[in-house]
């Protein structure tokens, strides 16, 4: 089955400053690709995700970019704010069959003010 | 639409009962998964169902563990016989169609 791994485990930036987290997946027939948000005590909340027809999608602050050929794909919060700090899920999905979602292990997100 | 809903929020069980946990989807979604989280961990897969079947098992403990989701009324994970390992929370997802899931708040069990 998919094995998802997720990097860093924890990461502290100066507010202002960029964030990246970096996921790898195992499984080459994945192709959906979800980053999730959650805050402590919250429920996981969708931020972006990329599908494995495009390289790269951008939403204001947060961009993914996804390297097919690497099997990684990674998440970039530019100009962070306070409100950024929480956890973040990536996730994998295979294109058919049962389409759960396999999900990294987490990376919690500090913003230093 | 009122999101996907669980309830209860918060349940508290002694070792050896049942917990039953309850899930309503989004409003036209017929896919159900669930998923537990451990404290500082991630969420793993537990089971995926559509109306009145069972999809995918395969994260779900052989024992003890059993899921539904009826043709009328909300999906059900019961746990019977719940041991202390069982604390966690578990969470509910709904979706359309292959993508776009939505997580429900959670239900998060104690075991005493």
């Amino acid at each position: 089955g998919e094995n998802v791994e997720q990097h860093p485990s924890t990461l502290s930036v100066q507010e202002g400053d960029s964030a990246v987290i970096k996921c790898t997946y195992s499984d080459s027939a994945s192709n959906y690709f979800p980053w999730y948000k959650q805050e402590l005590g919250k429920r996981p909340q969708l931020i972006i995700d990329i599908r494995s027809n495009v390289g790269e999608k951008k939403d204001q602050r947060i961009a993914v970019t996804l390297n097919k050929t690497a099997k990684h794909f990674s998440l970039h919060i530019t100009e962070t704010q306070p409100e950024d700090s929480a956890v973040y899920f990536c996730a994998a999905s295979p294109p058919f069959g049962n389409e759960k979602l396999t999900f990294g292990t987490g990376t919690r997100l500090t913003i230093i003010p | 639409n009122a999101g996907v809903m669980q309830n209860p929020r918060h349940l508290v069980r002694r070792r050896g009962q049942e917990a039953r946990l309850r899930c309503s989807p989004m409003k036209g979604h017929s896919h159900v998964y669930w998923y537990r989280q451990l404290p500082e961990e991630g969420l793993k897969f537990m089971v995926y169902l559509q109306k009145e079947n069972i999809i995918d098992e395969s994260g779900m403990p052989k024992e003890r563990f059993s899921a539904e989701f009826p043709k009328e009324g909300p999906s059900i994970l019961r746990i019977q016989q719940v041991v202390r390992g069982d604390s966690a929370a578990y969470f509910c997802a709904s979706s359309p169609n292959r993508d776009s899931y939505t997580f429900g708040s959670g239900t998060r069990l104690t075991v005493v």
